[in-house]
């Protein structure tokens, strides 16, 4: 069974915040929420990370709900280039080797002029 | 910063024939995974290591190989190559107690 849900796809305004949403309603307690993104046909690429504080780096920021059960990934001024497939993801620390990033369906955001 | 490299960016490879993926970790990473893209699709685990130990093991075909070696590098060795291995291959590294995985930029496998 999936981990975490998110919606197939998004459109945002250029120079708008783009909020895409996440749920992980059967996060555990020693799980961070973990979001990467992959631009067409690139790498995939970390963005951001969080266990249950909000988070911010210069990519974006990360917003936990208090239960844990769901999130938030904000882009504060979303650009072209920020057009991509996002991924939520739910894991460990993953301090180990056997730790390993696991993708999903993902959410698909467009960023129109 | 250095980045992960992985070679060719592209290869092109008739059925039946092999083909081998290399991955360079940045420098100091000690663990590499290996991802698989069809098309359309999202990035499938194949491999991973651990100090050129087999780490491991996600739905890599019996036909696939993997290694990595004393300087860290890694290697993706595929046999009896047929049509469904085209495919997007990413490698990725890491350094156990880091946050978030670097990936390269892929190796593009055309079968033919």
């Amino acid at each position: 069974d999936a981990k975490t849900t998110q919606p197939t796809s998004m459109d945002c305004a250029e120079g708008r915040a783009a909020n895409l949403p996440c749920n992980h309603s059967t996060i555990s307690g020693n799980e961070y929420v973990y979001w990467y993104r992959q631009i067409h046909s690139q790498g995939p690429q970390y963005i951001i990370h969080g266990l249950k504080n909000n988070e911010t780096n210069e990519m974006a920021s990360l917003i936990i709900t208090e239960d844990r059960k769901s999130s938030t990934l904000i882009l504060p001024h979303a650009t072209l280039r920020d057009t991509a497939v996002y991924y939520c993801i739910v894991g460990t620390i993953m301090k180990t080797s056997y730790d390993k990033v696991i993708f999903g369906p993902g959410t698909s955001l467009s960023v129109i002029p | 910063a250095a980045g992960v490299i992985q070679s060719p960016r592209h290869l092109i490879k008739e059925k039946r024939e092999t083909a081998t993926l290399k991955c360079y970790p940045i420098p100091r990473h000690d663990t590499v995974y290996w991802y698989q893209q069809g098309p359309g699709q999202d990035p499938q685990f194949l491999i991973s290591f651990y100090e050129k130990m087999q780490s491991d093991k996600g739905s890599i075909p019996d036909r696939f190989s993997a290694q990595q070696f004393s300087d860290y590098h890694s290697e993706l060795n595929m046999s009896s190559l047929e049509l469904g291995d085209s495919a997007l291959y990413f490698c990725a590294s890491s350094f156990p107690g880091r946050y978030g995985y670097t990936f390269g930029s892929g190796t593009r496998l055309t079968v033919v």
